[in-house]
């Protein structure tokens, strides 16, 4: 099975500043697709950036975007301007594109936003 | 809009007993269906996922198993529950298609085995 490594337990960040997620993945697989998560206290799974392996152009989504390092098997979160409502748990996740669609999640960072 | 259901929410069981725990979508048809555990302080596990009606795999070999009796619903269910088996169960869904993106979560069950 694929692995999806997140080296960072827990980041934290000072309001407005901006804070990097690093997440690294194995596969031998040349075609898939990468995810990050965030699961705020509610607990509730939300979709913050996908990248397509596919594509060299690093997805930007608002104040979120990747840095995608294929040959690397890199794929990290980087958030600008960093806001109270960032503050949660952070999933780096990998999905093969065949039969099932199997997602594989990394175990996660805690973000913590200081005012 | 696809929405997806989960119940119940919290669930305090003793050990030895039978779980049994229930997903279901909403607004969309033959979904891939997901069932993952987050144990405290860990990232998300997967357990089942199911590509229709009566086809399960199953990730983790264990005390746990899954049906999906109809196209929309899908069960975690055990016949006598570990202390292990506590944690947090998250339905998920998605697009049955490879150029499919992500999934769609439930609002999760929180199960403590006593």
């Amino acid at each position: 099975a694929q692995t999806v490594t997140q080296s960072q337990p827990e980041m934290s960040v000072q309001e407005a500043e901006t804070v990097t997620l690093s997440c690294t993945y194995d596969t031998s697989e040349s075609d898939y697709y990468l995810f990050w998560y965030k699961q705020p206290p509610s607990r509730q799974m939300i979709l913050v950036i996908r990248q397509e392996a596919y594509k060299q152009q690093n997805a930007t989504e608002n104040r979120f975007s990747v840095n995608f390092q294929k040959a690397a098997k890199s794929f990290s979160l980087k958030i600008s301007d960093s806001q109270l409502g960032d503050a949660a748990m952070y999933f780096c996740a990998y999905r093969r594109p065949y039969t099932g669609n199997q997602f594989y999640f990394g175990t996660g960072t805690s973000l913590t936003v200081i005012p | 809009s696809q929405t997806i259901h989960q119940w119940p929410a919290t669930l305090v069981q003793p050990v030895g007993s039978p779980l049994s725990l229930e997903c279901t979508v909403e607004g969309t048809s033959n979904p891939n269906l997901y069932w993952y555990r987050q144990a405290a302080g860990r990232g998300l596990q997967l357990l089942f996922y199911s590509v229709g009606i009566g086809q399960i795999s199953s990730e983790v070999p264990q005390n746990l198993s899954a049906s999906r009796p109809q196209d929309r619903q899908f069960i975690l269910s055990s016949k006598k529950l570990l202390l292990s088996d506590s944690g947090f169960y998250l339905c998920a869904w998605s697009v049955a298609d490879r150029v499919s993106y992500e999934q769609y979560f439930g609002p999760g069950t929180r199960l403590t085995v006593t």
